[in-house]
């Protein structure tokens, strides 16, 4: 079976960095993605990992470790409008995504 | 470039009744994904059509159904609706070709929310 899990709610501060941890048990891996989905939107891509290592994208990072199936996503210098639902999703094989729970951040002023 | 288009935006249906959603992807894209997303569960995988057929099925019972056609756009039926089908239902497009296919991001819709009275 695949086991995705990540932090129900997370808060930080405008300005801050935050880790928005993920740990994946899944038979095979193919990959690693972020989605940010804001209420009532759609889901969007942020980041892709297949090898372990720090992928930077601006304000976004995506780190991954195969061995340990750990995943984290830094946010830094954090907006008002980060405040979103983000998506750890894992491709397990030759198959279709299999996405956590998700991780409401709420940042604050 | 028009992203992927869903439709309707909301719903409300009966229980027992029976619902369409249907979704048009990024022109180009051939492969269509169905996901539910109740409260607190997470997007639950439901169908993925490629080229007019079905590739894969999530852990749904047979009244979920859908179809893919020609022009790549697809439908998901929902027969015998119960409470707990309210849900956000999207819809996810994506280019599946070949040795790229594992590193092909999906670009979703906006989504249906169905409410089932």
């Amino acid at each position: 079976g695949q086991n995705i899990d990540q932090p129900t709610e997370m808060t930080a501060t405008e300005g801050a960095i935050v880790q928005i941890n993920c740990t994946y048990q899944t038979s095979g891996f193919n990959g690693l993605f972020w989605y940010q989905q804001h209420a009532g939107e759609a889901p969007t891509f942020l980041s892709y990992n297949v090898l372990d290592g720090l992928e930077e994208k601006g304000r976004f990072s995506s780190f991954l470790s195969r061995s340990k199936g750990y995943s984290y996503l830094l946010l830094k210098e954090l907006q008002m409008k980060d405040s979103a639902s983000y998506l750890c999703a894992v491709r397990p094989g030759y198959s279709t995504l299999t996405f956590g729970k998700g991780t409401m951040l709420l940042v604050s002023p | 470039e028009a992203g992927v288009t869903q439709s309707p935006t909301h719903l409300i249906k009966t229980r027992g009744q029976q619902v369409t959603l249907r979704c048009s992807p990024i022109s180009g894209h051939t492969s269509v994904y169905w996901y539910q997303q109740a409260l607190g569960l997470g997007l639950q995988f439901l169908l993925w059509y490629d080229e007019g057929e079905e590739r894969n099925r999530g852990n749904f019972p047979p009244r979920f159904s859908g179809r893919q056609f020609p022009n790549y756009s697809s439908e998901l039926n929902v027969n015998a609706l119960e409470l707990e089908d309210s849900a956000l239902y999207l819809c996810a497009s994506s280019l599946a070709e070949g040795d790229s296919y594992f590193n092909e991001k999906l670009f979703f819709g906006s989504g249906t929310q169905l409410s089932v009275l």
